[in-house]
């Protein structure tokens, strides 16, 4: 039972433009979501979190957007920089405690 | 600041021998994670640690596998025996605990069962 779902294996993006990655959710008792970064060889970074309260969370380049009523999230990367090139992985927790729940994770390609 | 520290960072044993990895957590930290990953997946938690308690051990496979954090600080993930699907990434993070989500991860073991 895949509580956090990230459907796209991988995207690609040129350099400069938007990256656009998605995220559903099915447990309704979510209320704390996190993206993070991995690069090869490294474990995940935390990018940029939101909670249940707020339907977007802004940090320099990256914004990320939260639909409670449809369970989903997504995080914009504006402008895309070859940098960003990396896995990134969506994950959700509940009520305070903190078991997080991660995606399978989308693979972002930005081409210079 | 010294983030979290894992050792070795790669190993390679035969079946049925056992392994251990060695995690130190970020300093202050209280709240230390001992994650699974296989090849394109995400994460899977195996233990989280409040100080030298564990408080979530559910998904930790007990028959061959078990962990320690003595005194709070470093932590030890052992298995004992290993068999060929153990061949993942293991990632030790640790978050200061006390409502913050945000976790911080090492840059794992990755062990190979041959």
């Amino acid at each position: 039972d895949q509580q956090v779902k990230q459907n796209s294996p991988s995207l690609s993006v040129q350099e400069g433009r938007i990256s656009i990655l998605n995220c559903d959710y099915t447990n309704s008792m979510f209320d704390y979501f996190l993206w993070y970064k991995k690069y090869p060889a490294e474990g995940p970074t935390f990018l940029i979190s939101i909670s249940s309260i707020k339907d977007k969370n802004e940090d320099g380049r990256f914004t990320v957007f939260l639909n409670k009523s449809a369970k989903h999230l997504s995080l914009h990367i504006v402008p895309s920089q070859p940098g960003d090139s990396a896995v990134y992985f969506c994950a959700a927790s509940s009520g305070g405690y903190q078991k997080v729940t991660f995606g399978i994770g989308t693979k972002l390609q930005v081409i210079p | 600041e010294a983030g979290v520290v894992q050792s070795p960072r790669y190993k390679i044993i035969e079946k049925k021998q056992p392994v251990a990895f060695w995690c130190n957590p970020i300093s202050g930290h209280n709240t230390l994670y001992w994650y699974l990953q296989n090849l394109g997946q995400g994460p899977e938690l195996l233990i989280r640690y409040e100080n030298e308690e564990a408080v979530d051990d559910s998904q930790l496979p007990k028959d061959r596998f078990s962990a320690e954090r003595l005194k709070g600080v470093d932590s030890t993930l052992k298995i004992q025996p290993a068999e060929l699907g153990d061949s993942a990434v293991y990632l030790c993070a640790s978050s200061p605990g006390q409502g913050v989500y945000e976790q911080y991860f090492g840059p794992g073991t990755r062990l190979t069962v041959t």
